[in-house]
């Protein structure tokens, strides 16, 4: 089974905040990885964690509880380009979540 | 421009053939890899490899080969022992196999296979 979980979906509104939850199993953790994949598309690369804390790029935020098993992906100001499924990985293992498909509404 | 080329986009077959999808990168990178992804699923891992010549099965490898006998030339064969080999195929490259080195995605390639 899976050892990545992430909400299969969320939708929120134009201009608002959105925080996307992904947990890990904690053995064998070499960082954690948050993609955005549009449909149909190739995933690009959002962001990189492997110490504990918040990671910030403009309006894209990633943050990590390395303990806990825990990484939240936070996209402040959304726009409607940001409809899309992100997904977050595991980089020792190579795993991905199935990915959370996210829906902008204006 | 460096990157990763998958060829070709679409791609159709038969039943019972073998297809070799194509991916080749120009990044000087060490460590390639591919992926499969289906309808509203994430990526599940076939093969990957670290350094030319040597590559390891992923959690999905049966019905697959591959082979690395050049750095930038990673290519997968689905064989027709693959019972569901309808799906996006994505290849991606990476500087290194650990650390904080991010997967390059390729654009994919649709196999259909009736």
């Amino acid at each position: 089974g899976q050892n990545i979980d992430q909400p299969t979906e969320m939708t929120a509104t134009e201009g608002a905040i959105v925080q996307i939850n992904c947990t890990y199993q904690t053995s064998g953790f070499n960082g954690l990885f948050w993609y955005q994949q549009h449909a149909g598309e190739a995933p690009t690369f959002l962001s990189y964690n492997v110490l504990d804390g918040l990671e910030e790029k403009g309006r894209f935020s990633s943050f990590l509880s390395r303990s806990k098993g825990y990484s939240y992906l936070l996209l402040k100001e959304l726009q409607m380009k940001d409809s899309a499924s992100y997904l977050c990985a595991e980089r020792g293992k190579l795993i991905f979540g199935q990915g959370t498909e996210l829906s902008v509404k204006p | 421009d460096g990157g990763i080329t998958q060829s070709p986009k679409y791609l159709f077959r038969k039943e019972g053939q073998n297809v070799t999808l194509s991916c080749e990168q120009n990044l000087n990178h060490d460590a390639m890899y591919w992926y499969r992804q289906d309808p509203g699923q994430g990526l599940r891992l076939i093969y990957y490899s670290q350094i030319v010549n040597d590559f390891q099965k992923g959690d999905i490898a049966e019905g697959y080969s591959v082979s690395r006998e050049k750095k930038e030339s990673f290519p997968l064969t689905v064989t027709s022992a693959q019972k569901n080999p309808t799906a996006f195929y994505l290849c991606a490259s990476s500087i290194g196999s650990t650390g904080g080195s991010p997967l390059h995605f390729g654009n994919g390639t649709r196999l259909t296979v009736t």
